[in-house]
């Protein structure tokens, strides 16, 4: 079954690196994405990550992926207050859905609060 | 349009009462998902629309929910007599087909007093 655990709070200091976990039982999922929702605003997608690959750097994100432990990570470098979000890792297995769609299954959530 | 539009953004409703929630994708997403963010807890699938049809309804939660899209374009979420659970923020996304994100609106907040 699909179900994806993460921690629900993390405090950092502006400039630190902040990491972010998560968990996921579907073996079979094809991609691995996190998402950083604003307060008041939709889901933007920040990064996703193929389930063959390891590792994916893009500017100051870094996610590692660990398929054996099913565990996948954000690193977010010189973290700033406009990092401030609640962060939600989701795993997706194409064409799941009948009829062909992509169902996301998305954990509850990491608030970040990045103080000064 | 540039981005997954909602609305409305806010809805507050009395318990009992049918509420249409509506959503307009990006302009060339064939496919159109809505999902359910209650308070504290991840987001919940609900349905899932190709074109016009909606192939895979299994996240509905009871038969007071429903959803059509017409024209490929615009859909609407209909919940008939709210309950205080249907409380939640609705999301809808749109892709491309198969495709393997979404784009995300900013959903609309629903409060059933």
């Amino acid at each position: 079954g699909e179900d994806v655990e993460q921690s629900l709070f993390l405090s950092v200091r502006e400039g630190d690196s902040s990491v972010i976990n998560c968990t996921y039982t579907d073996s079979s999922s094809t991609y691995l994405y996190w998402y950083k929702q604003e307060p008041g605003a939709g889901l933007q997608l920040l990064t996703y990550i193929f389930s063959n690959m390891d590792m994916k750097q893009d500017q100051r994100l870094t996610v590692l992926l660990n398929k054996k432990d099913k565990h996948l990570s954000l690193r977010i470098a010189d973290t700033q207050t406009g990092d401030s979000a609640i962060y939600f890792c989701a795993e997706s297995i194409l064409g799941i859905l009948t009829g062909g769609g992509n169902k996301l299954t998305f954990g509850t959530g990491t608030q970040l609060k990045v103080e000064l | 349009g540039a981005g997954v539009s909602q609305s409305p953004s806010n809805k507050v409703t009395e318990k009992g009462k049918d509420v249409e929630l509506r959503c307009d994708p990006i302009s060339g997403h064939t496919a159109l998902y809505w999902y359910r963010q209650r308070l504290g807890q991840g987001l919940e699938f609900l349905i899932y629309f190709q074109g016009n049809s909606a192939p895979d309804k299994s996240g509905l939660p009871s038969d007071r929910f429903s959803a059509e899209r017409t024209g490929e374009s615009v859909s609407t979420l209909t919940i008939q007599r709210t309950q205080q659970e249907d409380s939640a923020v609705y999301l809808c996304a749109s892709s491309f087909p198969g495709y393997y994100g979404y784009t995300f609106g900013s959903g609309t907040r629903l409060t059933v007093v």
